[in-house]
């Protein structure tokens, strides 16, 4: 059972546009949000997270907004840059010694 | 700085053969250690994960096993690999206190033939 959901497997957005990728989440009990980039044959890397008591983080040109009562975070970027195409996962849980993962979004930012 | 390693890189295996693939961390201590699989159109799947030496948890049933012969070595294997087992495979380490982020590996992709 899927504990975390991306719903959407790709999004394609315009060079300087906002790109809003969007993640589910089931269990009320999760505290810590984050997202990664991955690119192709490369491991995730982390990007940024936000905690239960926060509905906001920002960091540059990224920001991911939480709804606890919706279960529902979602990562802003803007504007969006062709470097910025990847697949982004979406990951929660308790903590970040135990992370669920969603299945990505890859997102393509077209020059 | 903390660094992780991978290797091999990319494996092609026939169906049936041994598994070996290793995982080490620099620059930390006593790290909680995990191996993912992202399968081909699905998310990252947690396969084991590792709190100290010899200490091995399984998320998921399956062909595979992990072992952790040092503090910051993990090791997953099969003795017999299945078609099924193809994917992309990744090593991530987590401090054992705070709240930071679980830091992956460059990753091993299997292919099963």
């Amino acid at each position: 059972d899927q504990q975390v959901k991306q719903n959407s497997p790709s999004l394609s957005v315009q060079e300087g546009r906002i790109s809003i990728l969007n993640c589910d989440y089931t269990n009320s009990m999760f505290d810590y949000f984050l997202w990664y980039k991955k690119y192709p044959a490369e491991g995730p890397t982390f990007l940024i997270s936000i905690s239960s008591i926060k509905d906001k983080n920002e960091d540059g040109r990224f920001t991911v907004f939480l709804n606890k009562s919706a279960k529902h975070l979602s990562l802003h970027i803007v504007p969006s840059q062709p470097g910025d195409s990847a697949v982004y996962f979406c990951a929660s849980g308790p903590g970040a010694n135990n992370l669920f993962f969603g299945t990505g979004t890859r997102l393509t930012v077209i020059p | 700085s903390q660094t992780i390693h991978q290797w091999p890189a990319t494996l092609v295996q026939p169906v049936g053969s041994p598994l070996s693939l290793e995982c080490t961390v620099e620059g930390t201590s006593n790290p909680n250690l995990y191996w993912y699989r992202q399968a081909a159109g699905r998310g990252l799947q947690l396969l084991f994960y590792s709190v100290g030496i010899g200490q091995i948890s399984s998320e998921v049933p399956q062909n595979l096993s992990a072992s952790r012969p040092q503090d910051r070595q993990f090791i997953l294997s099969s003795k017999k690999l299945l078609l099924s087992d193809s994917g992309f495979y990744l090593c991530a380490w987590h401090p054992p206190a705070g709240q930071e982020t679980q830091y992956f590996g460059p990753g091993t992709r299997l292919l099963v033939l």
